[in-house]
């Protein structure tokens, strides 16, 4: 079992619209999480973090975490065609930050 | 503003050559990791180093080994290559002292192993 699932997607959206982009992780030790945008080829950049359930708004990013169910999600509101790209989820597991474990990506796609 | 810088970005071998990859974290980062994403994958946590010290490994072959150097750059020796090695490697830092919201990546190495 992977320490991080995500679905692959891809998961196609329309201009404006929410996408609601999930990622569950198995390890209860995990501290933080982390979602990560990657355009193909390039490096990932992280879009938020977010350490303890509940929600984290920044922009038009909201992330939820729910520890219980050991799931993490993203939702990008009025999506535009420039968020077209491979989200990450990431989880630290353990009390340092020197191992993180990264799901397999969902591609999203926003159509004009 | 400075990034983690890695070279080379390209880089062609044949099977059961060597292959060395740098990478040069953000001055005053002191926390180096190492990630090998194959095509259409997710980054595979391989290795991190802390103050120049092994801190996790992850997943990475014995064939390949990393280290650490006074100047905190970071390289990464991968031997005996396969076609399964043939991947983007990249190389994240971030100064300890703050949270692991600034793991910042670099650019990457393509390996390609023909």
């Amino acid at each position: 079992q992977k320490e991080v699932e995500q679905n692959s997607g891809p998961l196609s959206v329309p201009e404006g619209a929410i996408a609601s982009l999930n990622c569950t992780y198995s390890d209860r030790g995990s501290q933080s999480f982390f979602w990560y945008r990657q355009y193909s080829g390039k490096s990932p950049e992280l879009i938020m973090s977010i350490y303890s359930n509940g929600d984290k708004e920044d922009g038009r990013f909201t992330a939820q975490l729910n520890k219980a169910s050991q799931y993490v999600s993203l939702l990008i509101r009025d999506s535009q065609p420039s968020d077209s790209a491979t989200y990450l989820c990431a989880v630290n597991i353990g009390y340092n930050f020197n191992k993180f474990y990264f799901g397999s990506g969902t591609k999203l796609n926003v159509k004009p | 503003a400075a990034g983690v810088i890695q070279s080379p970005r390209h880089l062609i071998k044949e099977k059961r050559e060597t292959a060395t990859l740098k990478c040069y974290p953000i001055p005053r980062h002191d926390t180096v990791y190492w990630y090998q994403q194959g095509p259409g994958q997710d980054p595979q946590f391989l290795i991190s180093f802390y103050e120049k010290m092994q801190s996790d490994k992850g997943s990475i072959p014995d064939r390949f080994s990393a280290q650490q150097f006074s100047d905190y750059h970071s390289e990464l020796n991968m031997s005996s290559l396969e076609l399964g090695d043939s991947a983007l490697y990249f190389c994240a830092s971030r100064p300890s002292g703050n949270g692991p919201d600034t793991q910042y990546f670099g650019p990457g190495t393509r390996l390609t192993v023909l």
